[in-house]
């Protein structure tokens, strides 16, 4: 079956840096583009940042531009995501969902989800 | 940005019941729309994409219409296990965005 496991949360400070990993099982890793998203504690849901199935594309929201990073090791099934100059806004449930497309060129809907991991920025 | 806009934000249904959610977007998406349906402490599944198409293994009970601007999802007979947040997504642009949630409590 489908599996996403999400990895690498924890407590962080105002301006560190953490790093994300999912590591998926059951599919064709490289025939699906694979999303980030995240919850913040009782709040609704946020699109953060995609990676198309090749690993040629990425698509981030601006909220997280130019201080998070997607990638994906196809050889391994697993995607990752660095985030730097962490804010206390970044505070979430991050989750690695797989797009509902198999081969699609961009971002759709998520068919399959992690169960999450906790982010805390904090001083 | 396309924001999604649900209502109400909280439905008061008895076991049964038919409950009705809106989602209404600030331009078009077509049918590039999904619904997901999330319970305390996990995460959010799949119930309908493409506005109408239940994903696997979703209930009948549960349909989707609408496109362009407005969309509806219909949960026929609410079942114990229907009680949760509702979420609706576009996909027909990037940022791809969610509406705020419509929670689905017991009356």
């Amino acid at each position: 079956q489908v599996q996403l496991v999400e990895s690498g949360g924890g407590v962080v400070q105002p301006g560190e840096s953490l790093r994300l990993s999912c590591a998926t099982s059951g599919f064709t890793f490289n025939s699906f583009g694979i999303h980030w998203g995240r919850q913040a504690p009782g709040k609704g849901l946020e699109w953060v940042a995609f990676m198309r199935s090749d690993g040629r594309y990425e698509w981030y929201a601006d909220s997280v531009k130019g201080r998070f990073t997607i990638s994906r090791d196809n050889s391994k099934n697993t995607l990752s995501l660095q985030m730097n100059s962490l804010r206390a806004e970044d505070t979430a449930v991050y989750y690695c969902a797989r797009d509902g497309v198999v081969g699609g060129m961009g971002g759709y809907y998520f068919d399959y989800w992690g169960q999450g991991t906790l982010v805390t920025v904090s001083s | 940005e396309i924001v999604m806009t649900q209502s109400p934000a909280t439905l008061s249904v008895s076991p049964g019941e038919r409950a009705t959610l809106s989602c209404r977007a600030s331009q078009s998406v077509r049918s590039n729309f999904a619904w997901y349906q999330q319970k305390p402490d996990q995460a959010p599944r799949l119930l309908i994409y493409g506005a109408s198409t239940r994903a696997t293994n979703i209930p009948a009970r549960f349909s989707g219409s609408g496109s362009g601007t407005e969309f509806t999802l219909t949960i026929s007979s609410l079942q114990s296990e229907d009680f949760a947040v509702y979420y609706c997504q576009q996909y027909d642009d990037w940022p791809l965005t969610f509406g705020g949630g419509t929670k689905v409590e017991i009356k």
